[in-house]
């Protein structure tokens, strides 16, 4: 149990809409992180938030966007789904600069 | 690029024996290691972590070696146990600039049978 959930945990999308996830981690976690596990890969960066502020972005286009609010919940957005956006996506959070505690994970499919 | 290696997509072993699953990295900067297992339908779940600074650290059955010059680590699993049985990622970070970024490998299945 690491504190962190997300929802959904599965949803199914039509190519060109847009979604958003969810994530909700422990109190006194302030920072947040949001990954890409394509399969067969491993976990890829798309973003991290402190402290509602956006602090530090992986190689993902503007189509992904996030949100971090103060009560520790955050948001993954995604426009304009392309196929390749299916995946399994992973919230983690951790208090400062220490290990990431990861959530189960949403798994996204595009068709 | 792949900054963080994991080689061999898997490995099995006997249970009660030695598992040794391998990471290599090629960033000079990354200061802390750890590894990462994940069972389906679940998130990762933190193993264990090292810091540059050491060679060397355990928790229980679980051991994590670094080798720096070689850019190079590895978790030892002793007695191996089938509940021990799922995909293992080794993970990076350069905490000095990235504040916790995270470089993930592509993980190694590991199957421990009795």
């Amino acid at each position: 149990e690491t504190g962190v959930t997300q929802s959904p945990t599965h949803l199914i999308k039509t190519r060109g809409q847009q979604v958003t996830l969810r994530c909700s981690s422990q109190s006194g976690h302030n920072t947040v992180s949001w990954y890409q596990q394509a399969l067969g890969q491993g976990p890829q960066f798309i973003f991290q938030y402190y402290r509602e502020e956006e602090n530090g972005r992986g190689n993902f286009p503007p189509r992904f966007s996030g949100l971090q609010f103060p009560n520790y919940s955050s948001e993954l957005n995604v426009n304009a789904l392309e196929l390749d956006d299916s995946a399994l996506y992973l919230c983690a959070s951790s208090p400062q600069n220490t290990e990431a505690f990861f959530g189960q994970g949403t798994r996204l499919t595009v068709v | 690029d792949q900054q963080v290696k994991q080689n061999s997509p898997s490995l099995s072993v006997q249970e009660g024996r030695i598992s040794i699953l391998n990471c290599d990295y090629t960033n000079s900067m990354f200061d802390y290691f750890l590894w990462y297992k994940k069972y389906p339908a679940e998130g990762p779940t933190f193993l264990i972590s090292i810091s540059s600074i050491k060679d060397k650290n355990e928790d229980g059955r679980f051991t994590v070696f670094l080798n720096k010059s070689a850019k190079h680590l590895s978790l030892h699993i002793v007695p191996s146990q089938p509940g021990d049985s799922a995909v293992y990622f080794c993970a990076a970070s350069d905490r000095g600039s990235t504040l916790g970024r995270l470089y993930f490998g592509r993980g190694t299945q590991l199957t421990v049978w009795p």
